[in-house]
C-alpha cells in the first residue's frame, strides 16, 4: 500500500487564494518531500523537511510536518495559474527508495 | 549533462515485443531509480541502484522486466514480451547517496504505449 496519501485528490481555487494539500503516512520516516508534476511527465523537486523540522519555508512554500500524527502539509500562498499541477509528497526511510502518494492534482482558475 | 535524460520520450509497440528504455543520469550521481507512473495514479518504484552495490530489484513486477546500469552511468530498463497493462509513464531519477534520502532529480520520463 502507499506509504504517503495526500489529501484531497483535486483542488480548485482562484489565483491568489492558498492551497493547502495534506499529507498522511504510516511508518518511521527520516524526511519527507514535496515534489510537483506538471502534464504527468518528470517531477520537480520542491521541499525536504527532516523529522526533526517540524515548519520548512521555500519561496511561497510552507511545509510542516507532525511526525506524532505521521503528517504533513504543504501550503502554496498567493497561488498563481501556473501553480496548476499534480503534487505529490514522498516520504524517505532509507536511500533506497521514496515512497510516493498518489497525488493532489490542483487547478488554479485565473 | 546538465539534468537526466531519458529515451525515446515515447514509444508504441506491439503486445509481445521487447521494449528498452533508456535513462542518463546526472554527472556524479551514484544512486538511480526507476519508477512507473500509470495514468492519473503515483509513482510505483521499480529498481534502485547505488554505486557498485547489487540493485534493489525488490519493484519490478514480473521477470518480463529487468534492468541494467553499466559503468555506474546510464541505465537500461528492458521489458520482454509487452503486455497491454505494461503501458505508463516510465521515470527515471538520480541523486546524490545518502543514508537518509536525498532529492531524487527526475528525467521527463517515458510514454510506453502497448497495443
Amino acid at each position: 500500500s502507499q506509504q504517503g496519501e495526500e489529501d484531497p485528490q483535486a483542488l480548485s481555487i482562484q489565483e491568489g487564494e492558498n492551497a493547502t494539500m495534506n499529507c498522511s503516512y504510516k511508518t518511521s520516516i527520516n524526511n519527507l518531500q514535496w515534489y510537483r508534476q506538471n502534464s504527468g511527465r518528470g517531477l520537480v523537486h520542491l521541499i525536504l523537511i527532516r523529522s526533526n523540522e517540524r515548519e520548512k519555508h521555500s519561496g511561497r512554500l510552507r511545509v510542516t510536518l507532525d511526525t506524532s500524527k505521521k503528517s504533513s502539509s504543504l501550503l502554496i500562498t498567493a497561488s498563481r495559474a501556473a501553480d496548476t499541477a499534480s503534487y505529490f509528497c514522498a516520504t524517505g526511510k532509507s536511500a533506497r527508495q521514496l515512497t510516493f502518494g498518489s497525488g493532489t492534482q490542483l487547478t488554479v482558475l485565473p | 549533462g546538465a539534468g537526466v535524460s531519458q529515451s525515446p520520450s515515447n514509444k508504441v509497440t506491439e503486445k509481445g515485443k521487447d521494449v528498452e528504455l533508456r535513462c542518463d543520469p546526472i554527472s556524479g550521481h551514484t544512486a538511480l531509480y526507476w519508477y512507473r507512473q500509470s495514468l492519473g495514479q503515483g509513482l510505483e518504484f521499480l529498481i534502485y541502484f547505488q554505486g557498485n552495490s547489487a540493485p534493489d530489484k525488490s519493484g519490478l513486477p514480473s521477470d518480463r522486466f529487468s534492468a541494467e546500469r553499466t559503468g555506474g552511468s546510464v541505465s537500461t530498463l528492458t521489458i520482454q514480451r509487452t503486455q497491454q497493462e505494461d503501458s505508463a509513464v516510465y521515470l527515471c531519477a538520480s541523486s546524490l547517496p545518502g543514508l537518509a534520502g536525498n532529492e531524487q532529480f527526475f528525467g521527463p520520463g517515458t510514454r510506453l504505449t502497448v497495443l
